[in-house]
């Protein structure tokens, strides 16, 4: 069945250091990747979006890499500021045969001042 | 970018009444919206998704008499929870998906938080 598995420990980070999240995929051959940002009881905010034929997308501080070899996504904050702190999911999209979003459980990032 | 409202953001009710939950495009048409259920600490799972004028597609495992989607306009989908119970208490997320000029992205509500009792 398709999995999508990130890490499920919270990651402490000091600030101004570079947070890393992994999101690691199995069984699905998705056309794109999506991060969001997750605020405790709050909806999804999109960040990134990147393609099957893309390797790197940046957006200010942020970066996503995005390995269909490995069946992986990176995602890096840079300078990483207490208000980084959140939930951050990886969603996979397939968009053939109707339009649909499988979401990971997310991982937790605190950033201390 | 577009914005996606959801009413109400909270709600409590008694077991076995049914509650409706609005999901409103506020400055594009959407053809197509999505609900989602969020339990504490786990993913977003995808209940159904609701095409503008015809019978939403339910993922499995989510009856569709119980959880009623209607999307009777490019800018408006309503879930309603019929007979709730307790189970049934969950943070309720809708997505519209903003398609024209081909665009993928996703706008989520700011969910609504249901509370049987």
């Amino acid at each position: 069945s398709q999995k999508i598995e990130q890490n499920s420990e919270a990651l402490n980070i000091q600030e101004g250091k570079t947070a890393t999240l992994t999101c690691n995929y199995t069984n699905y051959s998705p056309a794109y990747l999506q991060w969001y940002r997750q605020d405790p009881g709050r909806g999804p905010v999109f960040l990134l979006l990147i393609r099957e034929n893309e390797k790197e997308k940046r957006k200010e501080r942020l970066k996503v890499t995005f390995d269909t070899t490995l069946k992986q996504s990176l995602f890096h904050i840079t300078a990483s500021q207490p208000a980084d702190s959140a939930t951050y999911l990886c969603a996979l999209v397939k968009d053939t045969g109707g339009f649909k979003t499988i979401f990971g459980a997310g991982t937790r990032l605190f950033v201390k001042a | 970018g577009a914005v996606v409202s959801q009413h109400p953001s909270r709600v409590i009710c008694k077991s076995g009444t049914s509650v409706k939950i609005e999901c409103r495009s506020l400055d594009f048409q959407a053809t197509t919206m999505f609900w989602y259920r969020q339990f504490p600490k786990q993913s977003l799972m995808l209940m159904a998704t609701s095409n503008e004028g015809s019978k939403a597609t339910y993922e499995q495992g989510v009856e569709k008499d119980k959880f009623l989607i209607n999307h009777a306009s490019l800018t408006l989908s309503t879930l309603t929870v019929t007979s709730a119970h307790p189970e049934d208490s969950s943070f309720y997320i809708c997505s519209a998906r903003d398609a024209t000029g081909g665009g993928n992205e996703q706008f989520f509500g700011p969910g609504t938080r249901l509370t049987v009792l």
